[in-house]
């Protein structure tokens, strides 16, 4: 069955330290996939996606995730943080037979000053 | 920026009751989706809508659910009548296309408590 798993549930780091939030996805073929960012009060904002091509892809706000086909993987990472990004994370999948898209629980990010 | 909207943002309702979700689609979008969120849950697909009919619907989709597109501009959910286990954050989206790759525009979500 297809999945999508964020093994981190909280996440907490200091403004300006590097992060990274991690996804698996467990999908037989290559899937789209997408970040969602969810800021409290806020619907859920796209932070970006990978459909194919460059396993390194640029988003919006600084983000940027890596595609690891080896690994199922699709990380999301930001070089510096910014007390502004606390907010819950959320990875999804899109599998390519159907427009429906299969989320992960969610990594809520707490930014310290 | 254009932006998918839902009303209410909060909801209370007794166990048995029906409650109406609402959501205003961007105007140019023709696939409109339900999701929801159980709290500390996933965000789980409920239902997928287009050209006036349901074209996809996941298993908590029961006789219970509807959809509707009353008008030109509101895309409804409604639940017959709610359980306990119907609170969640309720997601409405929506996208030019309907093919995988396509972005999905969400809403702010309603959050349906249900007492």
């Amino acid at each position: 069955a297809q999945s999508v798993t964020q093994p981190d549930i909280h996440i907490t780091v200091s403004e300006g330290a590097s992060l990274e939030l991690r996804c698996n996805y467990s999908y037989g073929a290559t899937p789209y996939l997408f970040w969602y960012v969810q800021s409290p009060g806020q619907g859920l904002q796209l932070l970006l996606k990978y459909f194919s091509g460059d396993t390194l892809v640029q988003g919006i706000k600084g983000f940027e995730a890596e595609f690891k086909r080896s690994q199922s993987s699709f990380n999301l990472r930001k070089p510096s943080v910014h007390w502004s990004d606390a907010a819950e994370y959320f990875c999804a999948v899109g599998p390519w037979n159907t427009d429906k898209l299969i989320f992960g629980t969610g990594t809520r990010l707490q930014v310290f000053p | 920026e254009p932006e998918v909207t839902q009303t209410p943002s909060h909801q209370v309702t007794q166990m048995g009751q029906e409650v109406i979700l609402r959501c205003v689609p961007i105007s140019n979008h023709l696939y409109f989706y339900w999701y929801r969120q159980i709290l500390g849950q996933k965000v789980e697909f409920l239902v997928s809508f287009y050209n006036n009919e349901i074209s996809e619907k996941s298993e908590i989709f029961d006789d219970q659910f509807s959809v509707e597109r009353p008008d030109g501009s509101n895309f409804t959910l409604k639940i017959r009548s709610t359980k306990l286990e119907d609170s969640a954050m309720y997601f409405c989206a929506s996208k030019t296309s309907g093919q995988g790759n396509t972005e999905a525009f969400f809403g702010q979500g309603t959050r349906l408590t249900v007492v």
